[in-house]
């Protein structure tokens, strides 16, 4: 039973470039969630997708950051016009929505570098 | 209110000791209260979760203590080892499907 998988594992791009994080939920699971991870930090919320819609955005920054779960495919995060700033890791984690739904299981996690 | 305080930020605990890591919170509404073990460069995993009704939850080595009325909650860990060496973050949420609030996280390193 696969885990969620999360692809690239590390990505560097210049200011000014797109990054694309792309997450696959566990098997069964149709809830993803995004977070951040800044150096020496905790966690931060960033999205809450089901298949198709965004159901709460509450920790996306407003500019340059969105987030699709289509009805096929993986979940993509999609930062324009990366700055120094965005630099972090970025995590998905699934959950069941069904039977344990307050649990999320994390992928091992996208390393953004902006340079 | 939202926020989720977790002490102490680093811990060294002996071989066979016992590690403690605390957590607070103000929201009344939070109803599960998970911790996540994390290693250099790996994604967080689920150790050991607890809803406030019940005070206290035994998976193996690890047990989370939860008080209610002074909204904390604390993880245990005893003989530790080496192996136990992570961050460790607990988290809160208020109701199924909605985001996890994270504490900063715990360095602990076990020495052998």
């Amino acid at each position: 039973n696969a885990g969620v998988m999360q692809n690239p594992r590390h990505l560097v791009r210049r200011r000014g470039q797109e990054a694309r994080l792309r997450c696959s939920p566990m098997k069964g699971h149709s809830h993803v969630y995004w977070y951040r991870q800044l150096p020496e930090e905790g966690l931060k919320f960033m999205v809450y997708l089901q298949k198709e819609n965004i159901i709460d955005e509450s920790g996306m920054p407003k500019e340059r950051f969105s987030a699709e779960f289509p009805k096929e495919g993986p979940s993509i995060l999609r930062i324009q016009q990366v700055v120094r700033g965005d630099s972090a890791a970025y995590f998905c984690a699934s959950s069941p929505g069904l039977g344990t739904p307050y649990e999320q299981y994390f992928g091992p996690g996208t390393r953004l570098t902006v340079t | 209110q939202q926020q989720v305080k977790q002490s102490p930020q680093s811990l060294i605990v002996q071989k066979g000791g016992i590690s403690i890591i605390n957590c607070a919170y103000e929201n009344t509404a939070f109803d599960y209260f998970p911790w996540y073990q994390q290693f250099p460069g790996k994604g967080p995993a689920l150790l050991i979760a607890i809803r406030p009704d019940v005070s206290e939850k035994k998976e193996g080595r690890f047990t989370i203590s939860f008080n209610k009325s002074a909204k904390q909650f604390s993880l245990h860990i005893m003989d530790s080892q080496p192996g136990d060496s992570a961050t460790y973050f607990c988290a809160a949420s208020s109701q199924a499907g909605t985001a996890l609030i994270f504490g900063k996280g715990t360095t602990l390193s076990v020495s052998s």
